[in-house]
This record gives C-alpha cells, structure tokens and sequence, in this order.
C-alpha cells in the first residue's frame, strides 16, 4: 500500500519555480519525508529530507505543513536539468526506502 | 563524498547464463546495502536487503535461490543473477545505508541487463 500520493506528471516551465505537491496522511511521528530524483537511465539522487521543520538546501526547499500529512519540494529556478522522476518517500531512519510511482516534472523551454 | 559504483553499467548475456553485478560503497562502510530493479516506466521495486555478514532478506515474491546476494565486506554487496532468463532484463540499482544513526542511503548508477 502507497504511504506517498503524487500526481503523476507536472510540467514548469524553465526559470520558473517548480512546486511538487506529495500527501503523506498516514505519516507516522519518527518517519521523516524525504525527495529523490531519477534522470533518465540513471541511479535516484538525494535532494533533501526532513521531519517537522522546512528545509533549504543549494537543490531545493521542502515545505512540510503543520500536521505533516503533505509536503511539497520547490525547485526555485527549474532549468532542462531538472526534467526528472521526482520520487517523495516516509521513511523511518535506518529503515528501507520505498518507493513510489512518482511524478514525471518536464520542464519546458 | 558519499559515492556509490556499480559495476558492470551494462551486460548483455545469453539465456541460460548467471552475471554478477557488485556494488562499492567508494568513500564510507555500509553495513547494509538494497538491491532494488526497476523495468521501463516503472518505479524501483525494493528486491532484497543485504546486511554484511549475515545473510540477504528477500522480498516476497523475489526468488531467493535465482538472485543470489553476498555481502562479504563493509564496502562491497554482489547480485548474482542466475540462470538468466529474458523476463530478467531489467535496471538493477544498489542502494548503500552509512553507519550513522540517520542512516542516509545513497544509490549507484544502476546496471542494466539485457538477457537473449
């Protein structure tokens, strides 16, 4: 059973901030959210995570709402770069990661 | 830092036939890696966790005798595939967990496998 819903495909268009919606209801006190992306024929790489609080890195920011059951990652400036599978997981540390269908992000020139 | 490496990227082999796939955690120990496969358009499938020095557990429906996992060092998980067979074609992605409390996991490039 999916412990993450997103939608299926977003498109932004380049320079323009991307925001990818994830709903965790379920999400349990000690699990924490975290954001991968997967180019292409490619392994999936860490963006961020994190458990109550918003995060900031040099990727992205993830807003997660009071009640933690949704989150949403913001790519400040997409660029062609960015087209990706965008994957939102709960997981507890040291736990496996499960992963979802995730949400196709095109962005467009 | 925090670099993960497979190897090969990508084997062709003949049905019939058993390939190897290794994972290396570069830079940091791994006391347990994942071993995940993915097939075209879909999401990766979590297969089996390898803890060094004991053996893999295998998710339900995963042939434990047919992907053969070992684990031998803090650094280094192997898939073997055997008796490959064409429905075995698929993007197979390791997964390597750090020794820390948060236990961040960092994936390899993936290996893609054709099998004729």
């Amino acid at each position: 059973d999916a412990k993450t819903t997103q939608p299926p495909s977003m498109d932004c268009a380049e320079g323009r901030a991307a925001n990818l919606p994830c709903n965790h209801s379920t999400i349990s006190g000690n699990e924490y959210v975290y954001w991968y992306r997967q180019i292409h024929s490619q392994g999936p790489q860490y963006i961020i995570h994190g458990l109550k609080n918003n995060e900031t890195n040099e990727m992205a920011s993830l807003i997660i709402t009071e009640d933690r059951k949704s989150s949403t990652l913001i790519l400040p400036h997409a660029t062609l770069r960015d087209t990706a599978v965008y994957y939102c997981i709960v997981r507890v540390d040291g736990n496996d990661m499960r992963f979802g269908a995730g949400t196709r992000l095109t962005v467009k020139p | 830092g925090a670099v993960v490496s497979q190897h090969p990227s990508w084997v062709i082999c003949k049905s019939g036939t058993s390939v190897k796939i290794e994972c290396r955690s570069l830079d940091f120990q791994a006391t347990t890696m994942f071993w995940y496969r993915q097939f075209p358009k879909q999401s990766l499938m979590l297969m089996a966790t390898s803890n060094e020095g004991s053996k893999a557990t295998y998710e339900q429906g995963v042939e434990k005798d047919k992907f053969l996992i070992n684990h031998a060092s803090l650094t280094l998980s192997t898939l073997t595939v055997t008796s490959a067979h064409p429905e075995d074609s698929s993007f197979y992605i390791c997964s390597a967990q750090t020794l820390a409390v948060s236990g961040e996991q960092y994936f390899g490039p993936g290996t893609r496998l054709t099998v004729t």
